[in-house]
């Protein structure tokens, strides 16, 4: 019972322009939304989260949407890098504290 | 220095044996957790321990035995090994259970079991 869902495998997308990477999730009672990005062979790293009482949290180049209603999230990288190319994970925290995580998107940033 | 390690890093085995893979967090971190990673590349929490005590317990089969000896080290060990027990297996910490702690990862162990 997947409760996060990222329904992209996978986005390309050309150095200086925006990636968009969405989330869909079930769980009502997520009250905490994380992203996390992961390099091959390395371990998932803390990228960026969104508290569920706001719409929107911005670190940089990295900008985090909230839809409560619509259940959904999207990650902003602008403008995209090349070493932005990774798997990025959207995650929210259960009712328990348990993060559940999405399957993940592959971004490539090409020149 | 590395945050959050993990030994070793890739094992190969047989069916049937028992292993063990190792972490250790140099962050000071009071709460630590094993997850999976499964062939559809799905991260899914099997337990996290704070204090060295055990706080989630996910419906994982009791030939999984994690053992805290001490709030810097989580191992996980695991008897009888299947074939479906292949998988990367991430070891992370957190400062404490508070819910909008970030969560630290190690490297990942790649276990395949042949």
């Amino acid at each position: 019972d997947q409760q996060v869902k990222q329904n992209s495998p996978s986005l390309s997308v050309q150095e200086g322009r925006i990636s968009i990477l969405n989330c869909d999730y079930t769980n009502s009672m997520f009250d905490y939304f994380l992203w996390y990005k992961k390099y091959p062979a390395e371990g998932p790293t803390f990228l960026i989260s969104i508290s569920s009482i706001k719409d929107k949290n911005e670190d940089g180049r990295f900008t985090v949407f909230l839809n409560k209603s619509a259940k959904h999230l999207s990650l902003h990288i602008v403008p995209s890098q090349p070493g932005d190319s990774a798997v990025y994970f959207c995650a929210g925290i259960d009712s328990w504290g348990k993060l559940q995580f999405g399957a993940g998107t592959q971004v490539v940033v090409t020149p | 220095d590395t945050a959050v390690s993990q030994t070793p890093k890739y094992l190969v085995t047989q069916m049937g044996n028992d292993k063990s893979i190792k972490c250790e967090q140099n962050l000071g971190h009071d709460t630590m957790y094993w997850y999976k990673q499964d062939s559809k590349k799905f991260l899914k929490i099997m337990f996290s321990y704070n204090n060295k005590e055990l706080i989630i317990n996910e419906t994982v089969p009791n030939r999984f035995s994690p053992k805290s000896p001490d709030k810097a080290h989580l191992n996980l060990h695991i008897n009888s090994l299947e074939l479906g027990d292949s998988a990367v297996y991430f070891c992370a910490s957190s400062q404490d259970t508070r819910r909008n702690n970030e969560q630290f990862f190690g490297p990942g162990t790649r276990l395949t079991v042949l």
